[in-house]
């Protein structure tokens, strides 16, 4: 099954320690982005990659950082987490040119 | 960041009844749009894939309509059932020769039983 997954779904944690969460597909999509999700302000998106070794900052890529060492894999590391960072979290994979994003759970971060 | 809005923000409608909202974006540099939509507690999932100025997309009950030229595209709902209560979010891509993407906020759209 086509699918986007993310780890973990939930989490909290505390303000500064270090957290990541993966996100894989398997649809051999060349583009992968994240997104969060915040109430009135919809999905704005942090990092986005276009192939391995190829990442971009998207609007709100501050306090964030992305790796895309392999096609499937593009996890989102948070390398000293504030309480702003609180938020729904969502990876998302699309392959080339018009084709439509496919989304992965979400991932809900608390950080106190 | 491109300016994307969508109206009305929110949306009650009678089931039964049909009804329509508005992605309106840069008409310069324009090409692609992405309709999604959104059930509350789950991901959002894609409805159509439009790029040419003109185009008219259907799926069941739900259709689209492109227009590149003054930058807005309308999405309409005919007979409202209660399983199209959801959020329905437009994403503009200009031809910038990358894909950033940038999500309207969204139309909530309530339909009362």
């Amino acid at each position: 099954e086509a699918q986007v997954t993310q780890n973990p779904r939930y989490l909290i944690t505390v303000t500064g320690k270090k957290l990541t969460v993966t996100c894989s597909q398997n649809m051999n999509h060349e583009y992968m982005s994240w997104y969060r999700q915040d109430p009135g302000l919809g999905l704005r998106q942090i990092y986005y990659s276009m192939n391995v070794e190829v990442t971009d900052k998207g609007d709100v890529p501050e306090g964030y950082k992305v790796s895309r060492k392999e096609k499937r894999n593009f996890p989102l590391i948070l390398e000293s987490p504030s309480p702003n960072q609180t938020s729904l979290y969502f990876c998302a994979s699309k392959g080339q040119n018009n084709q439509p994003q496919h989304f992965g759970d979400g991932t809900r971060l608390s950080i106190l | 960041i491109l300016n994307v809005e969508q109206s009305p923000q929110s949306l009650h409608v009678q089931e039964g009844d049909s009804t329509n909202f508005t992605c309106s974006f840069p008409s310069s540099n324009f090409y692609a749009l992405h309709w999604y939509r959104w059930e509350t507690a789950k991901s959002p999932e894609a409805l159509f894939v439009m790029t040419l100025n003109g185009d008219e997309k259907k799926k069941g009950r739900i259709s689209a309509t492109l227009n590149t030229k003054e930058g807005y595209s309308y999405l309409y709902i005919k007979g409202s059932q209660p399983e199209d209560s959801a959020t329905y979010l437009c994403a503009p891509i200009s031809n910038f020769g990358n894909e950033k993407l940038t999500f309207g906020t969204g139309t909530r759209l309530t339909i009362i039983p």
